[in-house]
């Protein structure tokens, strides 16, 4: 059983430009979390969806940034004009759909830099 | 101050030598995991402790989880320099609406070094 997959590993982009995170669950997981973490920081919650729906986008900034699950493929973080400020390690994470496990399984995460 | 602080920051032992590391919260829980992470790489989960539990084990890890005080430690013993890594505690709050599925807050993460 494959873990957590998220591409590209790494990412460069100019300011204003988009950048696309992948993360694919493992298999049989239906609840995706994504996670981003500045330099010498702990992970910060952004948004945690399950198939075709957003269940709480509480972390994620209001503009610029968007995140679905579609029914069939992987989730995308989308980060729209992107600025220096976006350059991190953004981590996706997926768990299993029983109830009160919530143990989850991190990929190795996207890291973003934004020249 | 935010949920999940770690303490220390940082600490350094000799291989053989046991590793304490303490996190503090703030709300009320489900459960609280502890997370290592290794320079530039993912999280790998290590133990979860639900929230009427008080002591678990996992090998050479042993986790204590105080609801009272709101408090966790992480004891790694007979350590060894592949331990050497960021630990983080992290803790999982119901989302509004009841449901168990909680995302995670972390801390800033304690940095071990373990010298050979």
């Amino acid at each position: 059983n494959a873990g957590v997959m998220q591409n590209p590993r790494h990412l460069v982009r100019r300011r204003g430009q988009e950048a696309r995170l992948r993360c694919s669950p493992m298999k049989g997981h239906s609840h995706v979390y994504w996670y981003r973490q500045l330099p010498e920081e702990g992970l910060k919650f952004m948004v945690y969806l399950q198939k075709e729906n957003i269940i709480d986008e509480s972390g994620m900034p209001k503009e610029r940034f968007s995140a679905e699950f579609p029914k069939e493929g992987p989730s995308i973080l989308r980060i729209q004009q992107v600025v220096r400020g976006d350059s991190a390690a953004y981590f996706c994470a997926s768990s299993p759909p029983i109830e009160g496990m919530n143990t989850q399984y991190f990929g190795p995460g996207t890291r973003l830099t934004v020249l | 101050s935010q949920q999940g602080e770690e303490d220390p920051q940082a600490l350094s032992i000799q291989e053989g030598e046991n590793a304490t590391m303490n996190c503090s919260y703030k709300t009320s829980i489900n459960n609280l995991q502890w997370y290592r992470q290794n320079s530039g790489r993912g999280l790998v989960h290590l133990i979860l402790i639900r929230s009427n539990e008080r002591e678990k084990h996992s090998g050479r890890l042993r986790v204590t989880l105080d609801t009272s005080k709101k408090s966790s430690s992480l004891l790694i013993t007979a350590s060894r320099a592949a331990d050497t890594a960021s630990y983080f505690c992290a803790t999982a709050v119901p989302f509004a609406g009841g449901t168990s599925y909680g995302k995670l807050t972390f801390g800033q993460g304690t940095i071990l070094t373990v010298h050979p």
